[in-house]
């Protein structure tokens, strides 16, 4: 049973151009979470989706960034217009049901703004 | 709005003594508090859960107190062993999102 899997690994972007991260859930999960760690921060929320459904937004920027989770494929977080303060690294989690203690985390997208 | 805090950045620990993680909170608003390890280029890996209820809890070698009083939980880790050295954060959930403190750097040292 592979895990939570998300790519790419790196991406590197030159400000003012798009980003695209994404994010396959385990086997099963129908909800996913995503998580942005800055330098020397901890992880914090953004958004919580379920298939075709935004549940919880409230973490997230209110400009340039958008998430999906559409019913076949993976999850998306997009960020139009990328700035240098993008620059972090990007977790998706995914749980088979709704839960704060039962989140799988994915290694993570390293997203470096040029 | 630092809700959870990790006030030790890094922490050394000779192998086989007790490592001591702590951290504070502000919101007690909160069913479980949780504790996770990071690895370098990896997602954070769940280790031990506590409710809110609970004062104790015991898996293996980890151990995880709260005091609600003082807002206050530790994660004791014994006997320390070179693997367990990674990034331990100290976080709390509802039943949605997990809200995580900076993080405390361990290294046990052989």
């Amino acid at each position: 049973n592979a895990g939570v899997m998300q790519n790419p690994r790196h991406l590197v972007r030159r400000r003012g151009q798009e980003a695209r991260l994404r994010c396959s859930p385990m086997k099963g999960h129908s909800h996913v979470y995503w998580y942005r760690q800055l330098p020397e921060e901890g992880l914090k929320f953004m958004v919580y989706l379920q298939k075709e459904n935004i549940i919880d937004e409230s973490g997230m920027p209110k400009e340039r960034f958008s998430a999906e989770f559409p019913k076949e494929g993976p999850s998306i977080l997009r960020i139009q217009q990328v700035v240098r303060g993008d620059s972090a690294a990007y977790f998706c989690a995914s749980s088979p049901d709704l839960t704060g203690i039962g989140q799988y985390f994915g290694p993570g997208t390293r997203l470096t703004v040029t | 709005d630092q809700q959870v805090k990790q006030n030790s950045p890094s922490l050394s620990v000779q192998e086989g003594r007790i490592s001591i993680l702590n951290c504070d909170y502000t919101n007690s608003m909160f069913d479980y508090f949780l504790w996770y390890k990071k690895y370098p280029a990896e997602g954070p890996t769940f280790l031990i859960s506590i409710s809110s209820i609970k004062d104790k809890n015991e898996d293996g070698r980890f151990t995880v107190f709260l005091n609600k009083s003082a807002k206050h939980l530790s994660l004791h880790i014994v006997p320390s062993q070179p693997g367990d050295s990674a990034v331990y954060f100290c976080a709390k959930t509802s039943y949605d999102k997990v809200i995580f403190g900076p993080g405390t750097s361990l290294s046990v040292i052989p």
